[in-house]
């Protein structure tokens, strides 16, 4: 079975610093997706970022880039320039991409201080 | 473009009572996914629904059940409610099924078990 997680409950970060939350999973697949969602405190979640397995390339988005280490089944999630806004819940997931249903870590909550 | 809406926003429910949650899927989206999410955890994934069937589900017992409607709409349907019941109940839809897809997420229905 696969699973996900997420080892740091809660981290802070200056505004305008950088932050990284972790992830790591497991699944024996070798074709995977893995997402970071964000939910803001209004509890509507949204795509932060997404990875397929197969690609070597790291994503990115703006400010949101990951650490995608695939033999080390590691997801980490790196936030620049971090903003006020970006203070929210953050959910590591998995899907298979022969699967239903994404697998979720704990969550880890990021505070960002003025 | 309409997102995901889910009605109603919270509910009170005793014990043995049955549950019928709502969620309108974002325009052109054919797939739906439920999720439970537990205060302070992670989205746990129920089942999925494509073109009016289910096509996977997570660890949840009978009790838990679903419909998909031809608009796409879904209900999600809980009987003889427990205490463990309450949580926040998560609806997704996406373009197509498969956990690969990204998953648009609803504000969710807030569930209070007495």
């Amino acid at each position: 079975a696969q699973t996900v997680t997420q080892s740091q409950p809660e981290m802070s970060v200056q505004e305008a610093e950088t932050v990284t939350l972790s992830c790591t999973y497991d699944t024996s697949e070798s074709d995977y997706y893995l997402f970071w969602y964000k939910q803001p405190p209004s509890r509507q979640m949204i795509l932060v970022i997404r990875q397929e397995a197969y690609k070597q390339q790291n994503a990115t988005e703006n400010r949101f880039s990951v650490n995608f280490q695939k033999a080390a089944k590691s997801f980490s999630l790196k936030i620049s320039d971090s903003q006020l806004g970006d203070a929210a819940m953050y959910f590591c997931a998995y899907g298979g991409r022969r699967t239903y249903k994404y697998i979720f870590g704990t969550g880890t909550r990021l505070k960002v201080l003025a | 473009e309409t997102g995901v809406t889910q009605s109603p926003t919270h509910l009170i429910k005793t014990r043995g009572q049955q549950v019928t949650l709502r969620c309108s899927s974002q325009s052109g989206h054919n797939t739906v996914s439920w999720y439970q999410q537990a205060l302070g955890q992670g989205p746990q994934f129920i089942f999925q629904y494509y073109r009016e069937e289910e096509n996977g589900r997570g660890n949840f017992p009978p009790r838990f059940s679903g419909l998909q409607f031809p608009n796409y709409s879904s209900e999600l349907n809980v009987n003889a409610l427990e205490l463990d019941d309450s949580a926040l109940y998560l609806c997704a839809s996406s373009l197509r099924q498969g956990a690969s897809n990204e998953q648009f997420f609803g504000p969710g229905t807030r569930l209070t078990v007495l």
